[in-house]
């Protein structure tokens, strides 16, 4: 499985950039790298996903180290809103599937 | 354009009984995935159906079933109702199997088994 490691809670203030971690080192070279994230028990929320290169949307930036076996999501101006689990997965080897971890708890302290 | 839609969003029923959930998926999406999500477990896939086949299936008892029609509407099944199927049921459509699909997520169905 494309495991993926990530801490189990954050903290960002509000109006700064929360740089979330993770670590996916048994990835394989073709596999994307996903981010989602669940507010209070609603369906996740797709956010932004990469293979190798940086990339940019409307809500976050993804950072992918050149070996990739860690990325960055960056929200740039975290708000009061963004308090959510993050979630960053690949997809389950031999599946079509995505494989879920336990993601981390951002908090946005006012 | 309308997002996956799940119906019901809350549901209660006794050990037992079986239950079936819908799933509306987005316009011109064909892939249909199913997920348990559970405070003990998480988020844990159950199936994907895609052109009305059931295309993948996670590591769940043959209690859970699915279906999808030929509008690409999916509805899952679970009979013989137990305690520890108390979970939030989350359906995520996609345009096609793709890795670069990416899959967008209903609100949920809420199931409690009393």
């Amino acid at each position: 499985d494309a495991k993926t490691t990530q801490p189990t809670s954050m903290d960002c203030a509000e109006g700064r950039a929360a740089n979330l971690p993770c670590n996916h080192s048994t990835i394989s070279g073709n596999e994307y790298v996903y981010w989602y994230r669940q507010i209070h028990s609603q369906g996740p929320q797709y956010i932004i996903h990469g293979l190798k290169n940086n990339e940019t949307n409307e809500m976050a930036s993804l950072i992918i180290t050149e070996d990739r076996k860690s990325s960055t999501l960056i929200l740039p101006h975290a708000t009061l809103r963004d308090t959510a689990v993050y979630y960053c997965i690949g997809y389950q080897t031999g599946a079509n599937n995505l494989f879920f971890g336990t993601g981390t708890r951002l908090t946005v302290i006012p | 354009k309308a997002g996956v839609t799940q119906t019901p969003r809350y549901l209660i029923k006794t050990r037992g009984q079986q239950v079936t959930l819908s799933c509306s998926p987005i316009s011109g999406h064909r892939s249909v995935s199913w997920y348990q999500q559970t405070p003990g477990q998480g988020l844990q896939f159950l199936f994907e159906y895609f052109s009305e086949t059931q295309r993948n299936k996670g590591n769940f008892p043959g209690r859970f079933s699915g279906r999808q029609f030929s509008n690409s509407r999916s509805e899952m099944n679970v009979s013989t109702l137990e305690l520890g199927d108390s979970a939030l049921y989350l359906c995520a459509s996609r345009l096609g199997q793709g890795r670069t699909d990416t899959q967008y997520f209903g609100p949920g169905t809420r199931l409690t088994v009393l």
